[in-house]
């Protein structure tokens, strides 16, 4: 059962536009939620994160809004560069067990075009 | 310095055969991770441990066992490897396993099984 989904799979965006992602997830447990960056050959590496406790958290070009009645949550990349061009994950963490156990989203992968 | 290091980068081997992935941690972290990465860059967690104590052991065939010597170290090794262990496995670690778990993770070993 995949308790986070990702969408889309892939993403081609033009150098400059917005790149948008998104995720679902089904457990209310779940009280912390980032969004890992990975560029091939690397491992994934934490981009931003949020709080469920507030709807925006804003980083540079990388934005997560938050929407915790929908159970969903989404990155924006303003202004995408051709150097933002990754697999994009989102996760999710938490509950009663508390264990660190991260629960991935499927990935995106954006290519911004020159 | 790398953070946290694996090795080897690659590892060829033939089906039945056993081999092991060393990693180790030089950021002083209390929790380490083992993950696997299929063909489709889906990312799933297969072992944490914490201070040398098994803490997250998922569904994984019993042919993968997780040692920590010390908590610096988490290595991986794999009895009768079969064609479906093919896969990137990376190892990660965190300071701890509460909230704003931040993961940080190795470059991956890409295991190729013939």
């Amino acid at each position: 059962q995949q308790q986070v989904k990702q969408s889309p799979q892939s993403l081609i965006v033009q150098k400059g536009g917005i790149s948008i992602i998104n995720c679902a997830y089904e457990n209310t447990a779940f009280d912390y939620f980032p969004w890992y960056q990975q560029f091939p050959g690397k491992g994934p590496a934490l981009l931003i994160a949020i709080r469920p406790d507030v709807s925006e958290k804003k980083e540079g070009r990388f934005t997560i809004s938050f929407n915790k009645s929908a159970k969903q949550f989404s990155l924006h990349i303003m202004d995408s560069q051709p150097g933002d061009s990754a697999t994009y994950f989102c996760a999710a963490l938490g509950g009663s067990s508390n264990t660190g156990k991260l629960i991935f989203g499927q990935g995106t992968t954006l290519q911004v075009k020159p | 310095d790398t953070a946290v290091s694996q090795t080897p980068k690659y590892l060829v081997t033939q089906m039945g055969n056993d081999k092991s992935i060393k990693c180790e941690q030089n950021l002083g972290h209390d929790t380490m991770y083992w993950y696997k990465q299929d063909s489709k860059k889906f990312l799933k967690i297969m072992f944490s441990y914490n201070n040398k104590e098994l803490i997250i052991n998922e569904t994984v065939p019993n042919r993968f066992s997780p040692k920590s010597p010390d908590k610096a170290h988490l290595n991986l090794h794999i009895n009768s490897l079969e064609l479906g262990d093919s896969a990137v496995y990376f190892c990660a670690s965190s300071p701890f396993t509460g909230l704003k778990n931040i993961q940080y993770f190795g470059a991956g070993t890409r295991l190729s099984v013939l």
